[in-house]
């Protein structure tokens, strides 16, 4: 089966520990994404992948890094200076020379 | 002013009707639309994709965008309970085929009641 898959599907940490959120997809894409979804907030930006080894950031990299060694993999590694991770984060990946992305299953974060 | 508008409802309607979901958006260089289908605690799914203006349609799916307008719809026939969903339209510019991400609304409540 093609597709993109994030685990786990649920993830919680205490305040101060970094997380990091897999994100693996076997459709040969190029680009990849992050995404963070809040209640009320619409889909935002966080980082993305163009080709392996590099990514640029979004609209609220802040507090979040990420990593591109290997095509069908972009992991995104919440930090402790993230204010407010809370949120359900989204990966999507695009091909190469078209517009639509495409999503994973989604990962729910919860710090406390 | 934000670049993509859409109201958030919720939008209720009887099993059957004709559902009719709009985006508006203020950057006239968006050039690909896109309108995906969102279960609650899922990844949004791609329902439709379109260029420019005009319409298409899939199925009981008719996506509709007038650029001049900087107006974009989406139209389900015949709506079923399983359509109930919240759906995000989406859209990116011409350049680098959408390299940078896309430009999302926050998304439309749908409930089709049975």
């Amino acid at each position: 089966d093609g597709g993109i898959t994030q685990s786990p599907k649920y993830l919680f940490r205490k305040e101060g520990q970094n997380v990091t959120l897999s994100c693996e997809q076997n459709l040969n894409h190029d680009a990849m994404y992050w995404y963070r979804q809040d209640p009320g907030q619409g889909l935002r930006l966080i980082y993305y992948s163009q080709i392996v080894n590099d990514f640029q950031k979004g609209d609220i990299a802040e507090g979040y890094s990420v990593s591109r060694e290997k095509k069908e993999s972009f992991p995104l590694t919440v930090t402790s200076a993230q204010k407010n991770p809370t949120a359900f984060y989204l990966c999507a990946s695009r091909g190469k020379n078209s517009h639509e992305q495409y999503f994973g299953p989604g990962t729910r974060l919860t710090v406390t | 002013q934000k670049e993509v508008e859409q109201d958030p409802g919720p939008l209720s309607v009887p099993e059957g009707a004709i559902v009719s979901l709009n985006c508006t958006y203020s950057n006239s260089a968006f050039q690909y639309f896109m309108w995906y289908r969102q279960y609650s605690r899922k990844g949004p799914e791609l329902l439709m994709y379109t260029y420019s203006s005009g319409n298409k349609e899939d199925g009981r799916f008719t996506a509709q965008v007038d650029k001049s307008s900087k107006y974009i719809s989406l139209f389900i026939r015949d709506s079923q309970p399983s359509d109930s969903a919240t759906y995000l339209c989406a859209m990116s510019e011409s350049r680098g085929g959408g390299a940078d991400g896309l430009t999302f609304g926050k998304g439309t409540h749908l409930i089709i009641q049975p």
